[in-house]
């Protein structure tokens, strides 16, 4: 079962636009973490943010974390057309040892 | 530092028929998991390793999907037989331990069932 729902679905924006998405989560977390997928390619890593942790910055990325709303975003500022890709956040459940991903965001950056 | 490796990339066959995808890991990571990702879908955990043993295959189906990481290192994953709702990109990832961390993507290989 899917843990994580993305919002939007999907996303169009203007080059050098500010783009947000959301994620809800059900259960108690140790992490969640964004993972970034071009089309027909695997999935790179964004960044991972802990329960104990409220905010953390990566270059043009910023995530929030708020564990009292089960809920996480994810902001990619000054966007480029090669930010045009699908975003996932994926979490890690306590007791699961294991990722579970959202349905993700499809993100496209109109030069 | 290589990535993960995975092969083939692309695999058409009909239904009923077997199939079978190959994966290489990160040198050194411990963890390994195979994900079915459908189109429009986020990933899905089929099977997860420690070293050669199995973690978790709660959503595998076992009654078509197998896996192995014999030597802890290489795993291959099987499906036979195949049927339609397979079609999908089967995606291998690695970490360094069992405390999904960082995991690792190859590049997938996106099966086709006809």
């Amino acid at each position: 079962s899917q843990q994580g729902e993305e919002d939007p679905q999907a996303l169009s924006i203007q080059e050098g636009e500010n783009a947000t998405m959301n994620c809800s989560y059900k259960t108690s977390i140790n992490n969640l973490q964004w993972y970034r997928q071009n089309s027909g390619r695997g999935l790179v890593h964004l960044i991972l943010i802990r329960s104990n942790e409220r905010e953390k910055h990566s270059g043009r990325l910023r995530v929030t974390l708020d564990t009292s709303k089960k809920s996480s975003s994810l902001l990619i500022t000054a966007s480029r057309a090669a930010d045009t890709a699908s975003y996932f956040c994926a979490t890690d459940g306590m007791g699961a040892q294991k990722l579970v991903f959202g349905q993700g965001t499809r993100l496209t950056i109109n030069p | 530092e290589a990535g993960v490796a995975q092969s083939p990339r692309y695999k058409i066959i009909e239904k009923r028929q077997s199939v079978a995808f190959w994966c290489n890991p990160i040198s050194g990571h411990a963890t390994l998991y195979w994900y079915q990702q459908i189109l429009g879908q986020g990933p899905k955990l089929l099977i997860q390793f420690q070293n050669n043993g199995v973690v978790d295959d709660s959503q595998l189906p076992k009654d078509r999907f197998s896996a192995e990481r014999l030597k802890g290192v290489d795993s291959t994953l099987k499906i036979q037989p195949a049927k339609l709702e397979d079609s999908a990109v089967y995606l291998c990832a690695s970490s360094l331990v069992l405390t999904q961390e960082t995991q690792y993507f190859g590049p997938g290989t996106r099966l086709l069932v006809l």
